[in-house]
């Protein structure tokens, strides 16, 4: 089983709609929880980190669920410039600061 | 300023060939990972620095595979005896310090192809 799971999609939706993301983790242990943005050949960087009661940044919003071990995304209001690949991103061992990536899930938004 | 450089951008090379790649941290920044993504692939850890040494190298694929850092700021990722499977784009990383609650910022990468 992998360390961090997602569905890999692609997902394409119409501009303007709401899409979630969701991944999950194996180890319990895990304190640290990001989604990461990756656009077509280009690095990753950082989209927001997920904390435990929740946050919202703007049309994006990350839930984290402990007891499940499970991490969300949700994007409101699609914007083409929304289309890209989502990482879920998990914190390595402590004192490491080594993450651990999902395998992304790709977003396409049309017009 | 400045963000984290990497050279070559793309390096073509022939099966068995060594290969040295180079990462610019951000000035500063006391952590420095590398990891490589393989095509369709999610990141793979390879080995982090805190300063100069290297406490984790336990994602370091094959004993063909090393890296330095010196100064605390520049390192190279040798890969001996290149294999067609070491094909990937190689990307560097550095943050404030190795807490997980410390931004990674990442490189360009560099594209490695193997004939």
């Amino acid at each position: 089983r992998k360390e961090v799971e997602q569905d890999p999609g692609p997902f394409n939706v119409p501009e303007g709609a709401t899409v979630a993301f969701n991944c999950t983790y194996s180890n319990s242990a895990s304190q640290s929880f990001f989604w990461y943005r990756q656009d077509c050949r280009k690095e990753p960087k950082l989209l927001m980190s997920v904390y435990s009661s929740g946050n919202e940044d703007g049309r994006f919003t990350a839930q984290l669920n402990r007891a499940s071990q499970y991490i969300s995304l949700l994007i409101r209001d699609s914007k083409l410039s929304d289309s890209a690949t989502y990482l879920c991103v998990v914190n390595g061992p402590s004192n490491t600061g080594k993450l651990i990536f999902g395998q992304g899930t790709t977003l396409q938004v049309k017009p | 300023g400045a963000g984290v450089s990497q050279s070559p951008s793309n390096k073509v090379t022939e099966k068995g060939k060594d290969v040295e790649l180079r990462c610019d941290p951000i000035s500063g920044h006391t952590a420095l990972y590398w990891y490589r993504q393989s095509l369709g692939q999610g990141l793979e850890f390879l080995i982090y620095f805190q300063g100069n040494s290297a406490p984790d190298k336990s994602g370091l694929p094959s004993d063909r595979f090393s890296a330095e850092r010196t100064g605390g700021s520049v390192s190279t990722l040798t890969i001996q005896r290149t294999q067609q499977e070491d094909s990937a784009v190689y990307l560097c990383a550095s943050s404030r310090g190795i807490s997980s609650y410390n931004e990674q910022f990442f490189g360009p990468g560099t594209r490695l192809t193997v004939l």
